[in-house]
């Protein structure tokens, strides 16, 4: 198994700019999640989906969308980059889904955005 | 916010020894997970403990949980240059959210 998956592992953008992080694991998990960590903080949660098309917000959620059409794929977009947006950005999944996080997440390696 | 503070902030040790750090959070929980991350890589899971246990045991790993002070312990026996790392605490505040605590850094002196 691959595991967790996100491309790309760096990028740099310039500010009104959009992009989508991608996001795919390969152990059938209902539960999928983004967060973003900035230094010297933990990770904040910004979506986070159950299963396939359903999707709510987290902690920190504006100036992001997510869509989940698949059980694999949790994409997540940024429509118009701000500086603010600079942080690393981790994809997660767990079992449980509708159950809840009943379960470990397993987390990808991140993508390193800076907006500039 | 975040719901969960790890403390101490930084911690440094001579291999061998024990590392002991501590989380505290603010509300009821599900379950309390302790998260590893090296430097620029991401979170691995260590343990999960839920809300109705009091301890866990991962081979040099323990946790103990706390309910009624709201706060949890992850304790590394017998540390090794490998655990140099951040240790995040992260709490279920409910079915379907994890809040994590700002981390504490581990370093391992040879």
């Amino acid at each position: 198994n691959a595991g967790v998956t996100q491309t790309p592992k760096f990028q740099v953008l310039k500010t009104g700019q959009s992009m989508t992080l991608q996001c795919a694991q390969d152990m059938n998990h209902e539960y999928m999640s983004w967060y973003r960590q900035d230094p010297g903080m933990g990770l904040r949660l910004i979506h986070y989906s159950v299963g396939a098309g359903i999707t709510d917000q987290g902690e920190v959620p504006n100036g992001y969308n997510v869509s989940r059409s698949t059980t694999e794929d949790f994409p997540l977009r940024l429509l118009s980059a701000a500086p603010s947006q600079t942080s690393v950005y981790f994809c997660a999944s767990s079992r449980g889904g509708l159950a809840g996080l009943t379960d470990t997440q397993y987390f990808g390696p991140g993508t390193r955005l800076t907006v500039l | 916010s975040q719901q969960g503070e790890e403390d101490p902030q930084a911690l440094s040790i001579q291999e061998g020894e024990n590392a002991t750090m501590n989380c505290s959070y603010k509300t009821s929980i599900n379950n309390l997970q302790w998260y590893r991350q090296n430097s620029g890589r991401g979170l691995v899971h260590l343990i999960l403990i839920r809300s109705n246990e009091r301890e866990k045991h991962s081979g040099r790993l323990r946790v103990t949980l706390d309910t009624s002070k709201k706060s949890s312990s992850l304790l590394i026996t017998a540390s090794r240059a490998a655990d140099t790392a951040s240790y995040f605490c992260a709490t279920a505040l409910n079915d379907y959210k994890l809040s994590f605590g700002a981390g504490t850094t581990v370093t391992v002196r040879a």
